[in-house]
């Protein structure tokens, strides 16, 4: 296993369009998580996905943002009619959880998005 | 929320030790991570508190005092490579919440 992989690495976009990213998590493990991170802040939780639920969606995913997880493997993220304020990178992490115990996160290197 | 804070910036000298803190505002989590990010990266993990006190990883140390709200990671013999951003984060088993990160840069 290589660990979590995100792709693409980096996303240069026109205002207005529709992007998507993939997130490929470790494959035992059964959490995959969404973060937002602006330059010089910590990663901000987005969303989480136990398997193919959707467990969770924090008040910063706004009505064009989606996320996916249909086979409870890999992940996508769309963002539709994208903003300037959309420029962040975002990174994917995946964890193996039993009921209370987690056994650690592990991040992807993000997908670094540019709206011009 | 849990207001997690963090110095923006510290420098230090190659060799030196230095002390990044954290202070947090919550009672209600599983334990405090600590991680090291070089800039266009992903978060890498460097410790986990759980209990209070002190856990040593080699040139690392971390510390946790869940009364007071605080937590520190020690890095020793500063190496020019520990130049990245370390950041704090809760765990609250659904998911971590981050602080806002340390930019640490260490001179020659």
């Amino acid at each position: 296993d290589t660990g979590v992989s995100q792709d693409p690495r980096h996303k240069i976009t026109k205002r207005g369009q529709n992007v998507t990213f993939r997130c490929d998590p470790i494959s035992e493990h059964n959490r995959l998580y969404w973060y937002r991170q602006t330059l010089g802040q910590g990663p901000e939780f987005l969303t989480y996905f136990q398997n193919e639920a959707q467990l969770e969606k924090s008040r910063l995913l706004s009505d064009r943002f989606s996320a996916e997880r249909p086979k409870g493997s890999f992940s996508t993220l769309e963002i539709q009619r994208t903003e300037q304020g959309d420029s962040a990178m975002y990174l994917c992490a995946s964890s193996l959880t039993d009921r209370d115990t987690n056994y650690g996160y592990t991040f992807g290197s993000g997908t670094r998005l540019t709206v011009v | 929320g849990q207001n997690i804070d963090q110095p923006t910036e510290m420098t230090a000298t190659e060799g030196a030790i230095v002390q990044i803190n954290c202070t947090y505002q919550t009672s209600g989590f599983n334990g405090l991570f600590w991680y090291q990010q070089h800039a266009g990266e992903a978060p890498t993990f460097l410790s986990y508190n759980v209990l209070d006190g002190l856990e040593e990883k080699g040139r690392f140390s971390s510390f946790l005092s869940r009364s007071k709200g605080y937590s520190y990671l020690l890095l020793k013999e500063l190496q020019m490579k520990d130049s990245a951003s370390y950041l704090c984060a809760l765990d609250n088993t659904d998911k971590l919440i981050f602080g806002t990160g340390t930019r640490l840069q260490v001179f020659p």
